[in-house]
């Protein structure tokens, strides 16, 4: 079955760095675009960045735009989120999620269904 | 950015009710609406995609309707474990957006 575990959250103080890593399974992680999505506590659903299947194509949210880089290594079937200069309002839980395209293969495809998430981490930026 | 709007914003009905809760997006998105459950302290769960179809797995009791900008969620016959916030999210257009939520409670 499809399974997706985040790591590396953490408290971080404004203008610290951190990795998040997704290690996917259950699927054929090469051959799909894969985002995160965050949720600030109490708060709703933003989606953050996406990356093409074979990483040649980002997207990224403009609030995370410049500071955030999304990555991919198919070889270890694991997702990237490197976070730089963080500020408090980037604080949430953020979630890895497989998408699903009708767009595949087009320069749409991170237009996706969100159909696996896995469990999130949680990232604090505080002083 | 398309505004996603998801009316109410919490909601508290009996077991066995009928719920519904609606969705408009700010322009056309044709049917490229998803609906998704999260209960707390876990991650999100499709249920619905493309604004009508059920997601494998999920119990017939949920269902989807709508196109253009205007859609709308349904439980059938509510029941305890459906309490849960529930979102809907367009992919017509890039950014990839949510509706703000509603939080569903028994009453």
């Amino acid at each position: 079955q499809v399974q997706l575990v985040e790591s590396g959250g953490g408290v971080v103080q404004p203008g610290g760095s951190l990795r998040l890593s997704c290690a996917a399974s259950g699927f054929t992680f090469s051959s799909y675009g894969m985002h995160w999505v965050r949720q600030a506590p109490g708060k709703g659903l933003e989606w953050v960045a996406f990356i093409r299947y074979d990483g040649s194509n980002k997207y990224y949210a403009d609030s995370v735009k410049g500071r955030f880089t999304i990555s991919r290594d198919n070889s270890k079937n694991t997702l990237y989120l490197q976070m730089n200069s963080l500020r408090a309002e980037d604080t949430a839980v953020y979630y890895c999620a497989k998408g699903v395209s009708w767009f595949a293969g087009t320069a749409m495809d991170d237009l996706t269904i969100f159909d696996y998430w896995g469990q999130g981490t949680l990232v604090t930026v505080s002083s | 950015d398309i505004q996603m709007t998801q009316s109410p914003s919490s909601l508290s009905a009996s077991v066995g009710d009928r719920v519904t809760i609606t969705c408009q997006a700010s322009q056309d998105i044709s049917n490229y609406l998803n609906w998704y459950q999260q209960k707390p302290g876990k991650a999100p769960k499709l249920l619905i995609y493309d604004a009508s179809n059920l997601e494998t797995g999920v119990p017939s009791r949920f269902s989807g309707s709508g196109s253009g900008t205007d859609f709308t969620f349904t439980i059938s016959s509510l029941q305890p474990e459906d309490i849960a916030t529930y979102y809907c999210q367009q992919y017509d257009n890039r950014p990839i957006t949510f509706g703000q939520g509603t939080r569903l409670e028994i009453k």
